[in-house]
């Protein structure tokens, strides 16, 4: 089965930083591109950013609002992909899920980062 | 303001056909694959349709993507109560260099 476990969200004061993981089982992660998505409460679908595999040069895209502050990392030896966030904002609170379209696509279940002092 | 149109509700009666459109620019729908994914209430979103058409394995045939030029399309034939949900277009966009969302289109069963 297809799975996808996002953990390390929490309440972070603006301007802190917070690490969050994504544990990847029943595909092969080394074959797939890997992307964070975010939602605000009551609000739509946001891309983050996305990695290539190491074949691909684990390239990185990031969306316009996180570019320089957010860091998108994979071990492959661990089937994780990792989503480094610095200089949190309060408009950075949401739901942030990890995915991916490859084998048929796999969303996690989510993790509620909230930036509040 | 979503890079991608979407209208923000539909609805239809059960049985019926629904199609929710996805509006672009050549940067994005133009020349890229459309990704469509449903979100049930309270849930992760789930890839609906991949690579304009493609439904994924355990999705029924009663979905189906089309796209043409710089629209794309979902239909949902024999409508039917657990279909009420959001439904979302992505695409990426060469120009951004990043992946666009549409804003979501809320399907009510009636």
């Amino acid at each position: 089965e297809v799975q996808l476990v996002e953990s390390g969200g929490g309440l972070v004061q603006p301007g802190g930083s917070l690490r969050l993981s994504c544990a990847a089982s029943g595909f092969t992660f080394t074959d797939a591109w890997m992307s964070w998505v975010r939602q605000a409460p009551g609000k739509g679908l946001e891309w983050v950013g996305r990695i290539k595999t190491k074949t691909d040069g684990e390239t990185t895209h990031y969306a316009a609002p996180v570019k320089g502050r957010f860091t998108i990392s994979r071990d492959d030896s661990k089937n994780t992909v990792y989503l480094q966030m610095n200089s949190l904002k309060t408009e950075d609170t949401a739901v942030y899920y990890c995915a991916t379209d490859y084998s048929g696509g796999a969303w996690g279940q989510g993790t509620l980062v909230t930036v509040s002092s | 303001q979503s890079v991608l149109t979407q209208p923000p509700s539909a609805s239809g009666t059960p049985g019926q056909r629904v199609t929710i459109s996805c509006s672009g620019r050549s940067s994005n729908i133009g020349s890229n694959y459309v990704y469509w994914y449903q979100q049930l209430p309270g849930t992760a979103p789930k890839l609906l349709i991949s690579r304009n058409n493609q439904r994924p394995s355990g999705v029924p045939d009663r979905f189906s993507g089309s796209k043409s030029g710089t629209s794309a399309s979902l239909a949902i034939s024999g409508l039917r109560s657990e279909d009420e949900a959001d439904y979302y277009c992505a695409a990426w966009d060469d120009s951004l260099s990043g992946r666009v969302f549409g804003g979501g289109t809320k399907l009510t069963v009636l």
